[in-house]
C-alpha cells in the first residue's frame, strides 16, 4: 500500500522567503502526487501536481520537486505571502484511479 | 472555488443516529470521493463512486454507505453513529478518463456526534 507522510509538522517563514514543504512515500509503484492547500475550515485546494515520469513541475510561485530514487517530494514556495499559511498534504496514488493517500499535513506559518 | 458543493455545513448528531450527506460534483465530473478527515489529521479515504456504483472502498466498515445519481451528485450515509464519527468530511469530484484525474474538493460538512 502507499504510506505518505511529512517530515515537519510545523514551518515557520518570514514573508517573502522562500518555503520548502517536504514529503516521503513508501510505495515505489506510485506515480501520480498532488499537493494540496488547506486553509481553515475550508477543503483541500488543489495547488500542483506531478507524475512520476517527471521530476520537476513548475507553477506559479510553486515547484514541486519528485526524487524517485529515494521516494521524496517537495513543494517549494516562492516569495511567501501571509495568504500561503495553511496547511499543506502532500498525497500520492497509483495508476489509474486509485485513491489518494494523504499524509498528515504541515502548517505554514508566515510572519509578517 | 471549485464548484464542488456540500451539504449541510455542520451537523450534529448524538450517538446511535443516522445521518446523510450530500454532495454536488463540479460540472463535467462523473466520479466522487468521499474522505474522512479528523481533526489534525489528513484526508482518510472512505469510498468511490463512478457510473452510480462503488468503485473502490478504503477501511470503513459497512455502516458508512453511498450513492451516486444519474446527475453524478452523491451521498454518504453513516448509520449508528460513534463518538468517532465526529470529523470533516469531504467530497472530491474528478473526471476518469482525463489524462490526470484531478480531484477537486468540496467544503467539507462537519459532523459532531455527542
Amino acid at each position: 500500500g502507499e504510506s505518505v507522510g511529512l517530515h515537519l509538522p510545523t514551518l515557520s517563514v518570514q514573508e517573502g522567503d522562500n518555503s520548502i514543504i517536504n514529503c516521503a512515500y513508501s510505495n515505489s509503484a506510485s506515480d501520480y502526487f498532488i499537493w494540496y492547500k488547506q486553509e481553515s475550515g475550508k477543503g483541500p485546494q488543489f495547488i500542483i501536481d506531478i507524475r512520476s515520469n517527471m521530476d520537476k513541475r513548475q507553477g506559479q510561485r510553486v515547484t514541486v520537486l519528485l526524487n524517485k530514487t529515494v521516494k521524496h517530494l517537495s513543494l517549494q514556495i516562492a516569495a511567501t505571502q501571509p495568504g500561503d499559511s495553511a496547511v499543506y498534504f502532500c498525497a500520492g496514488r497509483n495508476s489509474g484511479n486509485t485513491p489518494l493517500v494523504f499524509g498528515k499535513g504541515t502548517r505554514l506559518s508566515v510572519i509578517a | 472555488e471549485t464548484g464542488v458543493t456540500q451539504s449541510p455545513t455542520h451537523l450534529i448528531k448524538t450517538r446511535g443516529q443516522q445521518v446523510t450527506l450530500r454532495c454536488s460534483s463540479q460540472s463535467g465530473h462523473n466520479t466522487v470521493s468521499w474522505y474522512q478527515q479528523a481533526l489534525g489529521q489528513g484526508p482518510q479515504f472512505i469510498f468511490q463512486y463512478y457510473r452510480e456504483e462503488e468503485n473502490g472502498r478504503g477501511n470503513f466498515p459497512p455502516r458508512f454507505s453511498g450513492l451516486q445519481f444519474p446527475n453524478y451528485s452523491s451521498e454518504l450515509n453513516v448509520n449508528a453513529l460513534e463518538l468517532d464519527d465526529s470529523a470533516l468530511y469531504l467530497c472530491a469530484s474528478s473526471f476518469v478518463g482525463s489524462s490526470y484525474n484531478e480531484q477537486f474538493f468540496g467544503p467539507g460538512t462537519r459532523l459532531t456526534v455527542l
